[in-house]
């Protein structure tokens, strides 16, 4: 079965103590992104990677990091988390980056105090 | 950049049909994209329509494009309490390695 997981689903946490949000897929895909959604404003993009090492900021890149060393896993990582960042984050991927076959984790909801 | 742009709100009655309008800026999009979200849930893909299409249908769903306008309208038939959801616009570009640009959300809520 096609899966997107996400870890945790659930996360409070305190400003700047470092977290990291994973992002694991069983489809072989190349393409993975992380996407913020925050009320009234939708989804954004924050990072994404085309393949194995190879990342990119997206729209809103700025408090966040990634990195993408197995095809799998993408981990999204806030090294000193502050309460602007709270949202719900969702990773996708995609086959060769089509959007026409994303699919999304099921969200990770942080707070940040 | 491009600009998605969506009414917050809709309600409708169980049964009647529910029309969530869209509009973007871009042209040059390719893909445009309805995704629902339920409460507590991820985003699942309904449906999509070409740039080259005027209209798609997949049962209960209706999608309209009007290139011209640059407008793209969602039609759920016979709508159900099961319906009620966040939906999201969102356009996609080809060319490469593609975003999708989302629009703030229709929350649509079906009363009896």
């Amino acid at each position: 079965e096609a899966q997107v997981t996400q870890n945790p689903r659930y996360l409070i946490t305190v400003t700047g103590k470092k977290l990291t949000v994973t992002c694991s897929q069983n489809m072989n895909h190349e393409y993975m992104s992380w996407y913020r959604q925050d009320p009234g404003l939708g989804l954004r993009q924050i990072y994404y990677s085309m393949n194995v090492e190879v990342t990119d900021k997206g729209d809103v890149p700025e408090g966040y990091k990634v990195s993408r060393k197995e095809k799998r896993n993408f981990p999204l990582i806030l090294e000193s988390p502050s309460p602007n960042q709270t949202s719900l984050y969702f990773c996708a991927t995609s086959y060769e980056g089509r959007t026409d076959t994303q699919y999304f984790g099921p969200g990770t909801r942080l707070t940040v105090l | 950049g491009e600009d998605v742009e969506q009414s917050l709100f809709l309600s409708v009655r169980e049964g009647d049909s529910s029309v969530i309008n869209c509009t973007y800026t871009d042209s040059s999009s390719t893909y445009l994209y309805w995704y629902k979200q339920e409460p507590g849930a991820g985003l699942q893909l309904l449906t999509y329509i070409f740039s080259n299409m005027d209209m798609k249908q997949d049962q209960r769903l209706t999608v309209l494009l009007n290139k011209k306008d640059k407008h793209l309208s969602l039609r759920i038939a016979d709508t159900q309490t099961g319906d009620s959801a966040i939906y999201f616009c969102a356009v996609g570009f080809s060319g490469g390695y593609n975003k999708l640009i989302f629009g703030a959300g229709t929350r649509l809520a079906v009363h009896p």
